[in-house]
């Protein structure tokens, strides 16, 4: 078991530049979250995928941030024209189907952060 | 809206001491999960100890055990004999569906 990874670890860049982040989750891990933590706060969840469907995607911050699971697998998050206020680690998280192993809990890669100068 | 609320932004306890971090959440749902999750520094978030809503049992884990206090929508996390080790950002989360929310998280310091 590998855990969730996150690629890459931390991303320096330019207000205007496009930033892309990939997810990898656990091994049929077939749910998939995206959250958004700023310091000094929690994380704050962005988007859900089961599967390759995005359910959930009305918390996206704004137009500008786009995620996609084409596969089912991997997942990537897409912050276009960036600005500074977009400075955060962007943490992933994944959660087998419900059985009754699944204890509830997510588990979570170690995030990415970005800083936009 | 649920919200969840830790009080407590720093705690502070000396080592092998008993040290309790507060959590309460707002909610007109009736089953629900809450975890402690705790982030060491640069490291990510794991599982701490988690509790069902339908149980009225606290749950327990090692040194770790939680006061949940349904009515009053309380989760409290209890850590006894504190190690050098845990030391970190713990969060309380609230979970139904989907929808995993977080407190702002109390930092633990653990004194030598």
């Amino acid at each position: 078991d590998t855990g969730v990874s996150q690629d890459p670890r931390h991303k320096i860049t330019k207000r205007g530049q496009n930033v892309t982040f990939r997810c990898d989750p656990i091994s049929e891990h077939n749910r998939l979250y995206w959250y958004r933590q700023t310091l000094g706060q929690g994380p704050e969840f962005l988007t859900y995928f089961q599967n390759e469907a995005q359910l959930e995607k009305s918390r996206l911050l704004s137009d500008r941030f786009s995620a996609e699971r084409p596969k089912g697998s991997f997942s990537t998050l897409e912050i276009q024209r960036t600005e500074q206020g977009d400075s955060a680690m962007y943490l992933c998280a994944s959660r087998p189907p419900t059985r009754d192993t699944w204890v509830g809990e997510l588990f979570f890669g170690e995030g990415s952060r970005l800083t936009v100068l | 809206a649920q919200t969840v609320t830790q009080s407590q932004p720093e705690m502070s306890v000396q080592e092998a001491e008993t040290v309790t971090l507060s959590c309460t959440y707002d909610t007109s749902e009736s089953d629900y999960y809450l975890f402690w999750y705790k982030q060491p520094p640069s490291r990510q978030m794991i599982l701490v100890i988690r509790q069902e809503a339908y149980k009225q049992q606290n749950a327990t884990e090692n040194r770790f055990s939680v006061n949940f206090q349904k009515a009053a929508k309380s989760f409290s996390l209890k850590i006894s004999d504190s190690q050098l080790g845990d030391a970190a950002m713990y969060f309380c989360a609230y979970r139904r569906g989907y929808d995993m929310r977080f407190g702002a998280g109390t930092r633990l310091t653990v004194k030598p």
